[in-house]
């Protein structure tokens, strides 16, 4: 079955940077775009990036170019979402998410996704 | 950007009754090349993350009940649950994947 298995819960200073990981399994992993979508806390879902697991094209939403980097490694079907120069209103749940574009420059919808990981962002 | 806004904010229906959530893109995401709605509607419940529901708009994704249909074109889009069980209480979430991908609001669904 399909699975998306992140990384845990992370507590960063303001400034710092923080590595998510989303591991999946049970499907074809170059067969797939992975999207990265957060929700902060009590709020609504924002897309935060696509990558093509096919040729490593990103997409990044313009509000975080320059501070969101996505990679993914194909020897261990893993994706991976870098944040960095954090502040307190990017504490939130981070998803990992399958897309259903491969290739290309831009996303399509998400059929399933991780479990979440927690950024709290506070000194 | 695309804005997504979803209609009601909150509903609240009774069991066995139709639930109709509302979703207005602030321009057109019908792709006319091949005729095809980039929409997709999610449901999320507490702890969880969304469930993708239906996608092009009104594809229903598999597994998904089909008291869950989706309609709409161009600018407007409709998520009908055509009878209310206990186990669809959630937030509900249009997306639109034309452009930059943005999610709707969303609408707290309870039972009345």
């Amino acid at each position: 079955q399909v699975q998306l298995v992140q990384s845990g819960a992370e507590v960063k200073n303001p400034g710092a940077s923080v590595k998510v990981s989303c591991k999946t399994s049970g499907y074809i992993f170059l067969s797939y775009g992975i999207s990265w979508v957060r929700q902060a806390p009590g709020q609504g879902l924002e897309w935060m990036g696509w990558i093509s697991t096919y040729n490593g094209n990103t997409n990044y939403p313009q509000n975080l170019q320059g501070r969101v980097s996505m990679t993914t490694d194909t020897s261990t079907s893993t994706a991976y979402m870098e944040l960095t120069s954090l502040r307190s209103d990017d504490t939130a749940i981070y998803y990992c998410a399958r897309d259903l574009k491969a290739s290309g420059n831009s996303p399509y919808y998400f059929d399933y996704w991780g479990q979440g990981t927690l950024l709290t962002v506070s000194s | 950007d695309i804005v997504m806004t979803q209609s009601p904010d909150s509903l609240a229906v009774s069991l066995g009754e139709r639930a109709t959530i509302n979703c207005k893109s602030s321009q057109s995401v019908l792709y006319n090349s091949n005729n095809k709605n980039f929409l997709a509607w999610y449901q999320q419940k507490p702890g969880q993350p969304p469930k993708l529901l239906i996608y092009w708009a009104s594809t229903r994704e598999s597994g998904v009940p089909d008291r869950f249909s989706g309609s709409g074109s161009g600018t407007d889009f409709t998520l009908t649950i055509s009878s209310l069980q206990a186990e669809d209480v959630a937030v509900y979430y249009c997306q639109q994947f034309y452009t930059t991908p943005t999610f709707g609001q969303g609408t707290r669904l309870e039972i009345k």
